[in-house]
């Protein structure tokens, strides 16, 4: 199976930093990855897939990056509604994995 | 609108079974794969099933292999599964996910609970 390692697992920041997250896989997945944000009490809600690609609907200042077995996700500018945790997921192959999370808390 | 709305968690004690459902509207469900997931309290996703539109390709997580059926009725725009010889540490809520690669539409969830 593949292991897909986040780092951080938990972050403090402020409304308007940038905010980088990212995601490490245990071989290469080419670019299907995705990335994944959830809130207490609600179903994870897709917001890159392909890597890079911006999932209909999402913020612009989302963004993604990355191919083979090392990947980012960029907030540009925090807003409180961002304040949640994230998950990389592959899509390369079965079983799909996803990383151990990453808590974005208010500092 | 798409909607996915589960159907079917409960309490089960260890070794028995239970079935749960997936509705799918505002979309055409026969064109798309579709997963289960599932999430343990206080922990991440867990993908546990896919099939495929035409039923044609199916997969699991090994630890549910054997035990749990996926399915799914595309005259009826429903997804299953099926869970037999359910254990605790199947505990979790139970999300139905569109796509065959990144899951774009998940549902709201249904909780599965293995207690005695």
């Amino acid at each position: 199976d593949i292991q897909m390692t986040q780092s951080p697992s938990s972050v403090s920041a402020s409304v308007g930093d940038r905010l980088t997250i990212t995601c490490r896989a245990s071989q290469d997945i080419s670019n299907w990855l995705a990335w994944y944000q959830q809130k207490p009490g609600m179903a994870p809600k897709l917001l890159i897939y392909a890597a890079s690609s911006l999932q209909s609907g999402v913020p612009s200042r989302f963004s993604g990056s990355g191919s083979g077995t090392d990947f980012t996700l960029t907030i540009s500018s925090l807003q409180p509604e961002d304040f949640a945790t994230y998950y990389c997921q592959q899509a390369n192959s079965f079983p799909r994995t996803f990383g151990q999370g990453t808590k974005v808390e208010i500092k | 609108e798409v909607q996915l709305v589960e159907s079917g968690g409960g309490l089960v004690q260890p070794g028995g079974s239970l079935r749960l459902s997936c509705a799918a509207s505002g979309f055409t469900f026969s064109s798309y794969s579709m997963n289960w997931v599932r999430q343990a309290p206080g922990k991440g996703p867990e993908w546990v099933s896919y099939i495929s539109s035409s039923s044609s390709m199916i997969d699991y997580t090994d630890s549910v292999k054997g035990r749990f059926t996926i399915s799914r009725d595309n005259a009826k725009n429903s997804l299953y599964l099926q869970m037999n010889s359910l254990r605790v540490e199947d505990t979790a809520v139970y999300y139905c996910a569109r796509g065959a690669r990144e899951l774009s539409k998940w549902g709201q969830g249904t909780l599965v609970s293995v207690s005695s």
